[in-house]
């Protein structure tokens, strides 16, 4: 199975900060890499698929990159309602798996 | 619009069964894969398995193999999922999600959602 090890765990952060979170896969998965946004209590949202694809109606402060097996989604400037738990997502191949979260708080 | 919602919340004693059902609407329900993801209390998301309502083709977690089945029903646009020999550590709330890209299992991610069906196993 393809490990996905997300980094930091959990990052306090206030308005207007820019946040990066990693994601790293432990063998090479492409580009097939995806990004959600979850809220408390709320089911997941995809924000970014293929690594870099933005997703119709999220907004353009969120980005992802690549470099080799290392994926990055970025935050250029932290609005109130993106303080939530972010996932990173494999799509390479079955069993899909998941990122541990990336917590972001303030 | 396009949504997916799932049946009820449900307490099952362990060695029980119980099956979740995902009704979808608003698009062609053969042409995009349903993946299914649980999150138990405080963790993070698990992927279950994914069943392709085109042909049936299914994969499945192997922590699950063996004690779960997915099937779809093309006539009600209705994805089902049936875990059985139910224990403490099923206890999560299971999502069901539609693959973002049509006919093209996995890659890009789930981009539609159901609202989530909380399972609880308990004795």
């Amino acid at each position: 199975d393809i490990q996905m090890t997300q980094s930091p765990s959990s990052v306090s952060a206030s308005v207007g900060d820019r946040v990066i979170i990693t994601c790293r896969a432990s063998q090479g998965i492409s580009r097939w890499l995806a990004w959600y946004q979850q809220k408390p209590g709320k089911a997941p949202k995809l924000l970014i698929s293929a690594a870099s694809s933005l997703q119709s109606g999220v907004p353009s402060r969120f980005s992802g990159s690549e470099s080799g097996t290392d994926f990055i989604l970025t935050i250029s400037s932290l609005l109130p309602e993106d303080f939530a738990t972010y996932y990173c997502q494999q799509g390479n191949s079955f069993p899909l798996t998941f990122g541990g979260g990336t917590k972001v708080d303030i | 619009q396009v949504q997916l919602v799932q049946s009820g919340a449900e307490v099952k004693k362990p060695g029980a069964s119980v099956k979740v059902s995902c009704k979808a609407s608003g698009y062609t329900f053969r042409h995009y894969g349903i993946t299914w993801v649980r999150q138990a209390p405080g963790h993070g998301l698990e992927w279950v398995g994914w069943i392709s309502p085109y042909n049936g083709n299914t994969e499945y977690a192997q922590k699950v193999q063996g004690r779960v089945t997915m099937t779809t029903d093309t006539s009600t646009t209705t994805a089902y999922m049936e875990l059985w020999s139910l224990r403490s550590d099923d206890t999560a709330v299971y999502f069901c999600a539609r693959d973002a890209q049509e006919l093209v299992p996995a890659h890009y991610g789930m981009d539609v959602w159901g609202q989530g069906t909380t399972v609880i196993v308990s004795s």
